[in-house]
C-alpha cells in the first residue's frame, strides 16, 4: 500500500522552463511533506518542506504547493537549470509518528 | 560542521552471510534513521533509533536489526544475506524525534552475490 506516490519515473524539461513535480498521497492523516533532492553516489538533500496549515512554500527558485483536498502536492522549479538534474523524493509524515513515508522517485532530467 | 559518514561505501558479500553497516551522524544530532533503496521502490524505513532507543520499525524481516551507541553512532546488522538485500542503504541523522529534516549520508552499496 503506497501512500506516498510519484507516479512519473521521469520527467525532461528544457533548461530555463519550469519543472513541475507532482506527489500524491492517500493517508488524510499526514501534516508535514517534504521534498528531497538526490544525485547519484550521495544520500538525499533535504530541498523544502511544507506543513498542512499552508497551501504554498517558497525557497528562491523552488515553490511547493499543496492540495490538502486533493492530496496532492507539487513541487515548481522556476527557472530549471541544468544542476537540477537529479531524483526528486516527496516524502510525508504526521505529527504523531516522526516516521517519513517516501515516494519512489521521480527523475528530472534538465536539457540544455 | 562535518555530515553524516557512512562505513563501508561499498561491499559485496555473498548469499548466508551477514553484514554490519556503519553511520556515524551529525554531531549533536541524536536520531538516526536507516532506509534501503532499490531501484523503483524509494526508500523503504527500516528504522529509527534516538538516544539508544528503537522508536520506529519499518516492514522488514528480523533478519535485519540495528542498535545506537551511546554517542550516538549506529549500526545495522543483516543477517543471512539473500539476492534480494542487494541495495544502497541510507542513513539520515536529524536533531531529534520530531525533527522533519533529515540529513542523509551518502549511503553504502550492498551487493549480494
Amino acid at each position: 500500500d503506497q501512500q506516498v506516490k510519484q507516479n512519473s519515473p521521469s520527467l525532461s524539461v528544457q533548461e530555463g522552463r519550469i519543472s513541475i513535480l507532482n506527489c500524491d498521497y492517500t493517508n488524510s492523516m499526514f501534516d508535514y511533506f517534504l521534498w528531497y533532492k538526490k544525485y547519484p553516489a550521495e544520500g538525499p538533500t533535504f530541498l523544502i518542506s511544507i506543513s498542512s496549515i499552508k497551501d504554498k512554500n517558497e525557497d528562491g527558485r523552488f515553490t511547493v504547493f499543496l492540495n490538502k483536498s486533493a492530496k496532492h502536492l507539487s513541487l515548481h522549479i522556476v527557472p530549471s537549470q541544468p544542476g537540477d538534474s537529479a531524483v526528486y523524493f516527496c516524502a510525508a509524515s504526521t505529527g504523531s509518528n516522526y516516521q517519513l513515508i517516501w515516494g519512489a522517485g521521480t527523475k528530472l532530467i534538465i536539457k540544455p | 560542521k562535518a555530515g553524516v559518514t557512512q562505513t563501508p561505501r561499498y561491499l559485496i558479500k555473498t548469499r548466508g552471510q551477514q553484514v554490519t553497516l556503519s553511520c556515524s551522524p551529525i554531531s549533536g544530532h541524536r536520531s538516526v534513521s536507516w532506509y534501503q533503496q532499490t531501484p523503483g521502490q524509494g526508500l523503504q524505513f527500516l528504522f529509527e533509533y534516538f538516544s539508544e532507543t528503537q522508536r520506529n520499525k519499518g516492514n522488514f524481516p528480523g533478519r535485519f536489526s540495528g542498535r545506537q551507541f551511546s554517542n550516538s553512532r549506529s549500526e545495522m546488522n543483516v543477517s543471512t544475506l539473500e539476492l534480494g538485500d542487494s541495495a544502497l542503504y541510507l542513513c539520515a541523522s536529524s536533531l531529534a524525534i520530531l525533527e522533519g529534516t533529515q540529513y542523509f549520508g551518502p549511503g553504502t552499496r550492498l551487493t549480494v552475490l
